[in-house]
């Protein structure tokens, strides 16, 4: 099974603030990485799709960058709607597996 | 716009069996593999249950293979995830999720609001 390690697990920042969310897999995955925001009591939205691709209807402060076993989920300029968890999840191969999480608060 | 709508979550002894349901809406239906994702409330994501729009192709999380068993109604709109011999680490927030065409590796989006199976 592949492994998604996200990092930090959580962080604190302030509005405005440039966030970076990695995710390591534990194999080569090439571009096979989406990402997901939940907020609590809300099911997860799909923002970017293969690494790059933002959703459509998402803010264009949200990217994703990578390939292979290291990405990103960079948020440009953290707005009060953005506190929330962020996972990453491949879907390179079976079973399709989640990391663990990040949870973005307020500083 | 594309609704998902989940039902048929309660509370079980263990042991016993429970079927979800997922009604979607607003696509083309039959053209998109559709997925079981549950969540334990605080905790994690962790994916369940994969079918391709013709049933031709099915996969589990290895957690629940040989227990759980999803099947899809596309004449029905519906989506089914038939659990039994549940135990209590079964116990979560199931998520109904629409794929993509063809494989049914890919992205979940959008999701539904989800039912909850307590045991």
């Amino acid at each position: 099974d592949i492994q998604m390690t996200q990092s930090p697990s959580s962080l604190s920042a302030s509005v405005g603030d440039r966030v970076t969310i990695t995710c390591r897999a534990s194999q080569n995955i090439i571009s096979y990485v989406n990402w997901y925001q939940q907020k609590p009591g809300r099911a997860p939205k799909l923002l970017i799709y293969v690494a790059s691709s933002l959703q459509s209807g998402v803010p264009s402060r949200f990217s994703g960058s990578g390939s292979g076993t290291d990405f990103t989920l960079t948020i440009s300029s953290l707005q009060p709607e953005d506190f929330a968890t962020y996972y990453c999840q491949q879907c390179h191969s079976a079973p399709l597996t989640f990391g663990g999480g990040t949870k973005v608060e307020i500083k | 716009e594309v609704q998902l709508v989940e039902s048929g979550g309660g509370l079980v002894q263990p042991g016993r069996s429970l079927r979800l349901s997922c009604v979607a809406s607003g696509f083309t239906f039959d053209d998109y593999a559709m997925h079981w994702v549950r969540q334990v409330p605080g905790k994690g994501l962790e994916w369940v249950s994969s079918v391709t729009w013709n049933s031709g192709n099915v996969a589990y999380a290895d957690s629940v293979k040989g227990r759980f068993t999803i099947s899809r109604d596309n004449a029905k709109n519906s989506l089914y995830l038939q659990m039994n011999s549940l135990r209590t680490e079964d116990m979560a927030l199931y998520y109904c999720a629409k794929g993509g065409t063809g494989s049914y590796l890919g992205w979940f989006d959008p999701w539904g609001q989800g039912t909850l199976v307590t045991v």
